[in-house]
This record gives structure tokens, C-alpha cells and sequence, in this order.
């Protein structure tokens, strides 16, 4: 399957932690890329490879993955993480083919 | 620090041919350590990856759209662009392109964003 499946919303209290998942056949073999949209924005890259932030993305995000299974954690969750989050890995037909996850709204209470 | 832009029409009449070019700056489209890539957001939709082009020329489509979906780039102009034929409502979106970066085979990521166009199709 060339699927990434996430929840479609979760929420977390402010300071808090929460964990985001994607789940797909193609992560048993490809890592996860993570993004994170706010309104009206391009999606910004924040976790890739095993657990890699781009400069300027703060300690508070991290991946990890485990079977068909990655993960996006933030620990201590800010009012500015409100957003959607997408996973991106290449599909498992092994070609260089690409697919996005369904997106996660991240709601911080 | 890089930049890429999408410039194109906001508006595509149906069965027509979308069209739009993404200039890259503060920095090479040529280097190898990168792939280009396109990527589209219908209104209140997830993202969809169209494709990827290497500054070689070489080219991925996504399968579902692969009859209808150009690549191409032109190395002296430090830009790609993306031609997508037959249009529908359906393809309706905000189009992205985005600097990839293939670390090793199995770790990618879109590093570096447009800000993204609006394309409308209507008559």
C-alpha cells in the first residue's frame, strides 16, 4: 500500500506532551519526513531521516519510528504549535514515488 | 538563503493546460544534492505530491496523475516548471514547489518551500 494514515486531530494541554503517528507499509522500509502547516502557510519541514530538526526547529519536536510506525512527539507543547502536521515518505514500490499522510490537526488547550 | 517562487496564471479554464514555473534563488538548481519537486493542496485538503525533477532532467510522477503531468527545467534560468494537461474542477488547488533533499536512499525530505499559488479552474 502507498497509504500514510494519521489521526485526524488531537489535542494537548499547553506544556503538555502529545504524540502525532502515521502508519503505512512504506515506513517499514523509508523513513518519515514531518511538516507543520499553520493557516494560509506553506508547510514548514521539522523532523526527517531518524530524529533530524532542520536549524531553527526547537528541541520540543522529535521522531521516531517502529515497524509501519513514525512518529512526531512534541514535549512541552506552545500555543505556536497549533497546526496541522503532515508525514511524507517515499512509497514502498520502489520507485521514486512519494506520498503524504492524511494530516493531523494538532489542537494545544 | 534560498528562495523559491511560483509564478503562473490564477485562473485555468477546463480541459486546458495548467502552467506554472517555480525561480529558484540563493542558490544552484544544478546542485546534485537535489531533486525539485511539486506539490498541490485542494481548499481544505491534505497535500499531494505531483512530481520531482533532477536538474539532469530526470523525472518521478505520481502514478495517479502521470498521463497529465510535465516536469522540465532550464538550468540557465535557475527555474523548473510544471505543465498539467486536461484540467478539471478537481484540480483546483494551492501549488507548492519545494527544494528535495535525498539524504540517503531511505531518508528524503522537502526542505525549502514557495509560498504557493492559487490555481483555479473555471470557466
Amino acid at each position: 500500500s502507498s497509504e500514510l494514515t494519521q489521526d485526524p486531530a488531537v489535542s494537548v494541554a499547553l506544556g503538555q506532551t502529545v504524540r502525532i503517528t502515521c502508519q503505512g507499509d512504506s515506513l517499514r522500509s523509508y523513513y518519515a519526513s514531518w511538516y507543520q502547516q499553520k493557516p494560509g502557510q506553506a508547510p514548514v519541514l521539522v523532523i526527517y531521516g531518524k530524529n533530524n530538526r532542520p536549524s531553527g526547529i526547537p528541541d520540543r519536536f522529535s521522531g521516531s519510528s517502529s515497524g509501519n510506525t513514525a512518529s512526531l512527539t512534541i514535549t512541552g507543547a506552545q500555543a505556536e504549535d497549533e497546526a496541522d502536521y503532515y508525514c511524507n515518505s517515499r512509497d514502498s514500490s520502489g520507485n521514486h514515488h512519494y506520498v503524504f499522510g492524511t494530516g493531523t490537526k494538532v489542537t494545544v488547550l | 538563503q534560498l528562495q523559491l517562487q511560483e509564478s503562473g496564471p490564477g485562473l485555468v479554464k477546463p480541459s486546458e493546460t495548467l502552467s506554472l514555473t517555480c525561480t529558484v534563488s540563493g542558490g544552484s538548481i544544478s546542485s546534485s544534492s537535489y531533486y525539485w519537486g511539486w506539490i498541490r493542496q485542494p481548499p481544505g485538503k491534505g497535500l499531494e505530491w505531483i512530481g520531482s525533477i533532477y536538474y539532469s532532467g530526470s523525472t518521478y510522477y505520481n502514478p495517479s496523475l502521470k498521463s497529465r503531468v510535465t516536469i522540465s527545467v532550464d538550468t540557465s534560468k535557475n527555474q523548473f516548471s510544471l505543465k498539467l494537461s486536461s484540467v478539471t474542477a478537481a484540480d483546483t488547488a494551492v501549488y507548492y514547489c519545494a527544494r528535495q533533499k535525498i539524504v540517503v536512499v531511505i531518508t528524503h525530505c522537502f526542505d525549502y518551500w514557495g509560498q504557493g499559488t492559487l490555481v483555479t479552474v473555471s470557466s
